[in-house]
C-alpha cells in the first residue's frame, strides 16, 4: 500500500522568497509521483509529475520537484514566491499508470507581502 | 473542451432528503473519480469507474451513498438519507488510460454540499 505524508499543513513566506514543501511517500513499487495545487473554490489542477527517467521535473509556474528515490521524497520548490502562489498544495503518489491516486493532507501556503 | 462539469456548483438541503450529484467527465477519458474534501478527513477518494464499471468503492462510506455511470458521459453520486456529517465539497474528476504513463486526472469545480 502507499501512502504520502506532506510535512507542515501551513506554510508561510515573503513574496520574492524561496517556496519549499516538502513530501514524503511509502510505496511498495516504483511509485508515480504528482504535486496539485487548489486555488480557493476551485478543483485541483496539476503542477507537475514525475514518471520515470530524470529526476528532477518541471512544472507549470516556476514549480519543480526532484524525486529522491533514497530519501522516498519528492518536495516541491520554486525559487521566488508570488502572491498569486497563495494555495493549497497537494502532494500525491500512485503506484501504477491508471491507479488511483493517494493525497497527501494538503499544505496551505500563505504569501506575505 | 469545457473540461470535467459538475451540477450545481452548491446544494443546501435538509438532514434526510436525497441529493445527486451529477458529473460529466472530459469527453475521451475512460476512468472518473469521485472523491469528498473535508477539513478533517482532507481528500478521500469515494469510488472510481473505468469504462462506466465501478472498479472500486472501497471508499463510500456507507450504504447511504451509491454511484451510477450508465454512460460514459455522465455519472452521478447520490446520497440517501443525508445527514449533517456528509457536508463537503464532492470532486468529479475524469482520466484517461491511453494518455501514458502518470496519467493526469482532470478535476472538476467541485460541488459544496451542506445538509442541515
Amino acid at each position: 500500500a502507499q501512502s504520502v505524508t506532506q510535512l507542515g499543513s501551513h506554510v508561510s513566506v515573503s513574496e520574492g522568497a524561496l517556496v519549499l514543501l516538502r513530501c514524503n511517500y511509502s510505496s511498495s513499487v516504483p511509485p508515480y509521483l504528482f504535486w496539485y495545487v487548489q486555488y480557493p473554490n476551485q478543483g485541483l489542477q496539476l503542477l507537475l509529475k514525475y514518471t520515470t527517467g530524470a529526476t528532477l521535473v518541471k512544472g507549470i509556474n516556476g514549480f519543480e520537484a526532484e524525486f529522491k528515490k533514497s530519501e522516498t521524497s519528492f518536495h516541491l520548490t520554486k525559487p521566488s514566491a508570488h502572491m498569486s502562489d497563495a494555495a493549497e498544495y497537494f502532494c500525491a503518489v500512485a503506484p501504477d499508470s491508471w491507479g488511483k491516486l493517494q493525497f497527501g493532507a494538503g499544505t496551505q501556503v500563505v504569501v506575505t507581502p | 473542451d469545457a473540461g470535467v462539469i459538475q451540477s450545481p456548483r452548491h446544494e443546501v438541503t435538509e438532514m434526510g432528503q436525497e441529493v445527486t450529484l451529477r458529473c460529466k467527465p472530459i469527453s475521451g477519458h475512460d476512468y472518473l473519480f469521485w472523491y469528498r474534501q473535508t477539513m478533517m478527513r482532507g481528500l478521500e477518494l469515494l469510488i472510481y469507474f473505468n469504462n462506466n464499471v465501478p472498479i472500486d468503492d472501497s471508499g463510500m462510506p456507507e450504504d447511504r451513498f451509491s454511484a451510477k455511470m450508465p454512460n460514459a458521459s455522465f455519472s452521478t453520486l447520490k446520497i440517501q438519507p443525508s445527514e449533517p456529517r456528509d457536508s463537503a465539497v464532492y470532486f468529479c474528476a475524469s482520466s484517461w488510460s491511453s494518455g501514458g504513463a502518470g496519467n493526469e486526472q482532470f478535476f472538476g469545480p467541485g460541488t459544496r454540499l451542506t445538509v442541515l
